[in-house]
């Protein structure tokens, strides 16, 4: 069974940096196409990007562009989402999602992110 | 980008009970439509993908339906577990937009 498994949830002060990881483990598929989703308190869902980890093709969505960075390494099955300076703004859930081009088949269990001085 | 908008935003329900959810695509997207559950504190959970089709697990109790423009979701003899949140996304063109959300109560 594929999972992504995410990286724990992290509390940071406005301004810091922050880099959290989505890992696909299971059986050895090809490679997908990985989005990011997130989830403001008490509020719905949005996508920030999605990456082609096979060549690293990115594409954001216009809220999010120069907001943050998604990356790849494909040989160890992981994508990443970075914040250069964080504001409390980014504060919320963040969730991996592969296949967002087919319409997801495997969510991960989300990374809670705190920003707050 | 293509917006989807949802409707009812909230709906009432009882244990038995067939329910229908609407979503509507401010522009065509032929059938690249998926829906999604998600619980309070949960990932969503995906349930269909290209408008009809039920992802691997989920029970017929769904279904979806719809081309272009007017999409449905239909859950028949609820159960308290489908008491949860449910959103559209259209996957037809770049950026991605969800619908913003349908929570479904007792």
């Amino acid at each position: 069974e594929v999972q992504l498994v995410q990286s724990g949830a992290e509390v940071k002060k406005p301004g810091e940096s922050l880099k959290i990881s989505c890992q696909e483990s299971g059986d050895n598929s090809p490679t997908f196409w990985i989005g990011w989703v997130r989830q403001m308190p008490g509020k719905g869902l949005e996508w920030l990007g999605i990456i082609y980890p096979g060549d690293s093709t990115t594409r954001y969505s216009p809220s999010f562009q120069g907001q943050v960075t998604i990356s790849a390494d494909e040989s160890i099955r992981t994508v990443y989402l970075q914040w250069g300076s964080l504001k409390a703004s980014d504060t919320g859930v963040y969730y991996c999602a592969r296949r967002p081009d087919v319409g997801v088949d495997v969510w991960g269990q989300g990374t809670t992110v705190t920003v707050s001085s | 980008d293509i917006q989807m908008t949802q409707s009812p935003s909230s709906l009432s329900a009882a244990v038995g009970d067939r329910v229908i959810i609407t979503c509507r695509a401010s522009q065509g997207i032929s059938d690249y439509l998926a829906w999604f559950q998600q619980k309070p504190g949960k990932a969503p959970k995906s349930l269909i993908y290209a408008a009809s089709r039920l992802q691997s697990g989920v029970p017929s109790k769904f279904s979806g339906s719809g081309s272009g423009t007017d999409f449905t979701l239909t859950i028949t003899s609820l159960q308290p577990e489908d008491f949860a949140t449910y959103y559209c996304q259209q996957y037809n063109s770049y950026p991605y937009t969800f619908g913003q959300g349908t929570n479904l109560e007792i």
